[in-house]
C-alpha cells in the first residue's frame, strides 16, 4: 500500500513564526505535491517537485517555499506565517501515472 | 489557468437515495479522476477515467468521462451513511503530472 505521512495532524502557530510542514512517502515516487484546502475552493496547488532538489511553482506559491533534499521527503515552509495561511495542507505523491496519493493532512491555525 | 466547476456544492439526502454530481471545464482534459475525502483524512481515489465516453463502475459508484472531454459525472446509488464526505473531481490536461481539482461536493446522508 502507498503510504504518505505528514508530520503533524494539527498545528497552531503565531503570526510571524517560521513553520515547517513535513511530508514523507514510502513508494519511491518521483513527484510530490503540496496543496492547501479551503472550504468552497477545493484543492489548490502550492508547489510540486518532480525530482530531488527540483521544484515548480503551483497556482498559489506566494508566501511559501519548499525543499526536497531526499526523494522521499518534501517540506513546505512558511517563512513568516500569517492568519491568511490558516488552512488544511495536503501532501500528495505519484510516479509515472496521474493518480496522486494523499497524506492525512495538517490543519494549521495561525493566530 | 484551467478551472473546474463542480456542482452541487453540497447535498443533503436520505439513506437509500441516489446521488449525482458533475464537473465541467472550459478546457479539454485527457483524464478525469474522482476522489473522496472522509472527515479528518486525505482524499482517496474512487474512480479514474482515461478515455472520452468511458463509463466505469466501482461498486455502487458509476462515473463517466464526457464525450467532449470537458465534463464528467459521478453517480452513487442507494446511498449509505458511510458515503458522507467531500467528493472531488480532478482533471489532467497537458501539464506534467499536475491535476486541477474541482471545489468539492459535500455529501451528508441522513439515516
Amino acid at each position: 500500500d502507498v503510504k504518505v505521512t505528514q508530520s503533524s495532524r494539527y498545528l497552531v502557530k503565531r503570526t510571524g513564526e517560521k513553520v515547517f510542514l513535513e511530508c514523507v512517502q514510502d513508494m519511491d515516487h518521483e513527484n510530490m505535491f503540496w496543496y492547501r484546502q479551503d472550504p468552497g475552493l477545493g484543492l489548490r496547488l502550492i508547489y510540486f517537485s518532480y525530482d530531488v532538489k527540483m521544484k515548480e511553482k503551483g497556482d498559489i506559491p506566494e508566501g511559501y517555499s519548499v525543499s526536497r533534499e531526499k526523494k522521499e521527503r518534501f517540506s513546505l515552509i512558511l517563512e513568516s506565517a500569517s492568519t491568511s495561511q490558516t488552512s488544511m495542507y495536503l501532501c500528495a505523491s505519484n510516479s509515472q501515472g496521474l493518480v496522486q496519493y494523499f497524506g492525512p493532512g495538517t490543519r494549521l491555525t495561525v493566530t | 489557468g484551467q478551472q473546474l466547476n463542480q456542482s452541487p456544492q453540497s447535498m443533503f439526502i436520505q439513506e437509500g437515495e441516489d446521488v449525482s454530481m458533475n464537473c465541467t471545464s472550459s478546457s479539454i482534459f485527457n483524464t478525469w479522476l474522482w476522489y473522496k475525502q472522509d472527515p479528518g483524512e486525505g482524499p482517496v481515489l474512487l474512480i479514474a477515467l482515461y478515455k472520452a465516453g468511458e463509463l466505469t463502475s466501482n461498486g455502487r459508484l458509476t462515473a463517466q468521462f464526457g464525450i467532449t472531454r470537458k465534463d464528467s459525472f459521478l453517480n452513487i446509488s442507494a446511498s449509505i451513511p458511510s458515503d458522507v464526505g467531500i467528493y472531488f473531481c480532478a482533471g489532467h490536461g497537458t501539464s506534467y503530472g499536475k491535476l486541477t481539482f474541482g471545489q468539492g461536493t459535500i455529501l451528508t446522508v441522513h439515516p
